[in-house]
């Protein structure tokens, strides 16, 4: 069975600009969250989606943003991107009908570099 | 609010020695999970356990134990026997009952290097 794809592996950006970033679930998982790595604040929440729809936000500005779709596939969105922004952006999916108890599985990861 | 401490920054050990890497975490709820995961250099996260609020029993896995004790809010991870193979950031995690089990409070990590 594939895992958790991200897209793409790596992106320069200017600041100002924004991005999208795109996750493909593991087959059957229906739950997708985001993940942000940064070695000053390391891996923080940012949401989680199922079935289409937010279920879930972290502590960050609206200028982060995401969306899922009817095949469970997941997009990041940032916006009006600053330096802070460089990161790592991790996404993981979840079979979320098993409640707490289900693990998350992590993609490898989209390196975000803000110039 | 969750909070997950993992106070050793950089352990470094050589190859066949055993290893054990420190989780202390902090949580209302009564009931929750706890996690470790593996991050090798390609960058994903891999998940190697997890134990509820209830479990306190300890476990082996072939090279790897953990220590789960609920009196001092602790879920220590051991590798015995380590290999350089087992270089990476390891980390472990939290989720309590907050209607989303997706939502993880990771530790800062643990980076260890076995070397030869």
């Amino acid at each position: 069975k594939a895992g958790v794809t991200q897209t793409p592996r790596y992106l320069i950006k200017t600041r100002g600009q924004q991005v999208t970033l795109s996750c493909s679930p593991i087959s059957g998982h229906r739950s997708v969250s985001w993940y942000q790595q940064t070695p000053g604040q390391g891996l923080q929440f940012l949401f989680e989606y199922f079935s289409e729809t937010q279920r879930n936000k972290g502590n960050f500005p609206g200028r982060f943003s995401g969306r899922q779709f009817s095949n469970s596939r997941s997009e990041m969105n940032v916006s009006t991107l600053e330096l802070g922004d460089s990161a790592l952006y991790l996404c993981a999916s979840s079979l979320p009908w098993t409640g707490l108890n289900s693990p998350l599985h992590f993609g490898n990861g989209t390196r975000l570099t803000v110039t | 609010a969750q909070k997950v401490t993992q106070a050793q920054t950089e352990i470094s050990v050589v190859e066949k020695e055993d290893v054990t890497l420190d989780c202390v975490y902090e949580t209302r709820d009564t009931t929750y999970y706890l996690f470790w995961y593996k991050q090798p250099p390609s960058g994903e996260l891999v998940f190697l356990i997890r134990r509820n609020s209830f479990d306190e029993q300890n476990e082996i896995s072939g090279r790897y134990s953990w220590n789960f004790q609920k009196s001092t809010s602790s879920f220590n991870f051991t590798i015995t026997a380590s290999q350089v193979v087992d270089s990476a950031v390891y980390f472990c995690a939290l989720s309590a009952d907050t209607g989303a089990n997706s939502k993880l409070t990771f530790g800062k990590g643990i980076t260890l290097s076995v070397r030869p």
